[in-house]
């Protein structure tokens, strides 16, 4: 069965940065992409970016162009984000997700990690 | 990319139908089939309940149905059932990008 499976939580101080992993088992993890979303304690969802695991290619948010990054490691079918000059607004349970799509992030959300909650305080 | 925009929150009794609006823009929803729909019960993560505008995954109940007109997409919900009660967003693609719903709550009375 498809699981992504996140690292745990973090407590960061502002301007710090954090690497949230994301580990893919059950399917082929170069077939898909995979999505970054993040929720701010009692708000929605917002979109962070996406990256194929097929051939690397990104697209970011714009808003958080210049601070994040995504990549994965195919060896071990796991994804990363790293968002840096953290602050706190940033404070949020920060999910993956895979993508139905391994050329751009058209695809839907078809399986969601558990969250990692990232906490920026000084 | 801004929000695309849903009604704060939506109501029914058991049984009763609910219908969420999804408003965007020709660049989102108006410009591409890739509109989806999610579940969230408090604590969890999202769950798909819709993809490309009116398709159900497996598993998904076929009382949860989607469509789109214009920059419009819609989820409906028939034969509201109390496990429903959660918070409902809607996505779409517009591009180089994604953008999600500003939510909707759900309440079963």
């Amino acid at each position: 069965q498809v699981q992504l499976v996140q690292s745990g939580a973090e407590v960061k101080k502002p301007g710090a940065s954090v690497k949230v992993s994301c580990k893919a088992s059950g399917y082929t993890f170069t077939s898909y992409g995979i999505s970054w979303v993040r929720q701010a304690p009692g708000q929605g969802l917002e979109w962070m970016g996406w990256i194929s695991a097929y051939n690397g290619n990104t697209n970011y948010a714009q808003k958080l162009q210049g601070r994040v990054t995504m990549t994965t490691d195919t060896s071990t079918s796991t994804a990363y984000m790293e968002l840096r000059s953290l602050r706190s607004d940033d404070t949020a349970v920060y999910y993956c997700a895979r993508v139905a799509s391994r050329y751009d992030s058209s695809g839907y959300l078809d399986y969601w990690g558990q969250g990692t909650l990232v906490t920026v305080s000084s | 990319q801004s929000a695309l925009t849903q009604p704060p929150s939506a109501s029914g009794s058991p049984g009763q139908s609910v219908t969420i609006s999804c408003t965007g823009t020709s660049s989102d929803v108006g410009g591409y089939n890739y509109v989806s729909w999610y579940q969230q019960h408090p604590g969890k993560a999202p769950k798909l309940m819709i993809y490309e505008v009116s398709k159900r995954p497996s598993g998904v109940p076929d009382r949860f149905s989607g469509s789109k007109s214009g920059n419009t997409a819609s989820l409906t919900v028939s034969g509201l059932q109390a496990e429903d009660e959660a918070d409902y967003y809607c996505s779409s693609y517009a591009g180089s990008n994604n953008v999600f719903g500003t939510g909707t709550k759900v309440t079963v009375l």
